[in-house]
């Protein structure tokens, strides 16, 4: 079952913050998530283990939610570079491990 | 190296034409994976091998063979396809299962006619 993502779409000037949301209706094990830049394969940004969990790569960073189901990747101070598709996926406990991705959220950052 | 491969870059083939896409991996993963990506569309999760056996099969349509001749290929056998079947088609690899991230490899634009 596919998790929901929201946002779909967000424009951006650089330097401003924006939040993508990730959640599902059934019980996770993890949370996923890519990037994938038009005509390029995604690129992985980070995983999310346990409830609660925070993780960073460079100044994009995300949080689980365990008890929700939710999972929130924050952009900080968008770069140019930081355009693309974001795409959460997620693993479902007692699921065989497959991952399902969201139907991603679009992020055009401006100069 | 964290390259997956990918060969051919865009395939163009008859309903009725035989066909192999081909993914390389040379990080020692022990799981890959095949997908399919519409445009403006998620990965679509088709096949995972797991210790070069298959693991999955998202009920796929036989049209579509999966191969895992060792830990570092991944083949994918296509035989009277649909025009519908046109997508991009992506390979990717993890360490181990799913819970590891997966490195994806460029994918293969595949045009039905």
């Amino acid at each position: 079952q596919q998790p929901v993502q929201s946002p779909q779409a967000v424009i951006l000037r650089e330097g401003e913050d924006a939040v993508i949301n990730c959640s599902s209706s059934k019980a996770l094990y993890s949370v996923h998530w890519y990037r994938q830049k038009h005509g390029e394969a995604p690129v992985f940004l980070m995983i999310l283990l346990k409830g609660g969990e925070q993780k960073g790569h460079e100044k994009i960073s995300a949080s689980f939610n365990e008890k929700k189901q939710q999972s929130s990747l924050y952009l900080t101070a968008s770069q140019l570079s930081y355009s693309g598709t974001y795409f959460c996926g997620t693993i479902r406990r007692g699921n065989d491990y497959k991952l399902s991705f969201g139907a991603g959220t679009t992020v055009t950052v401006r100069a | 190296d964290t390259e997956v491969t990918q060969t051919p870059k865009h395939l163009v083939m008859g309903m009725t034409n035989k066909k192999s896409l081909k993914c390389e991996q040379h990080m020692g993963h022990r799981a890959m994976y095949w997908y399919k990506q519409k445009a403006k569309k998620p990965p679509e999760l088709m096949f995972v091998y797991s210790y070069e056996k298959l693991s999955i099969n998202e009920s796929v349509p036989s049209r579509f063979s999966p191969e895992c001749p060792n830990s570092s290929l991944l083949n994918l056998h296509l035989h009277a396809l649909q025009p519908e079947d046109s997508a991009l088609y992506l390979c990717a690899s993890s360490q181990a299962d799913s819970t590891y991230e997966q490195y994806f490899g460029p994918g293969t634009r595949l045009t039905v006619t």
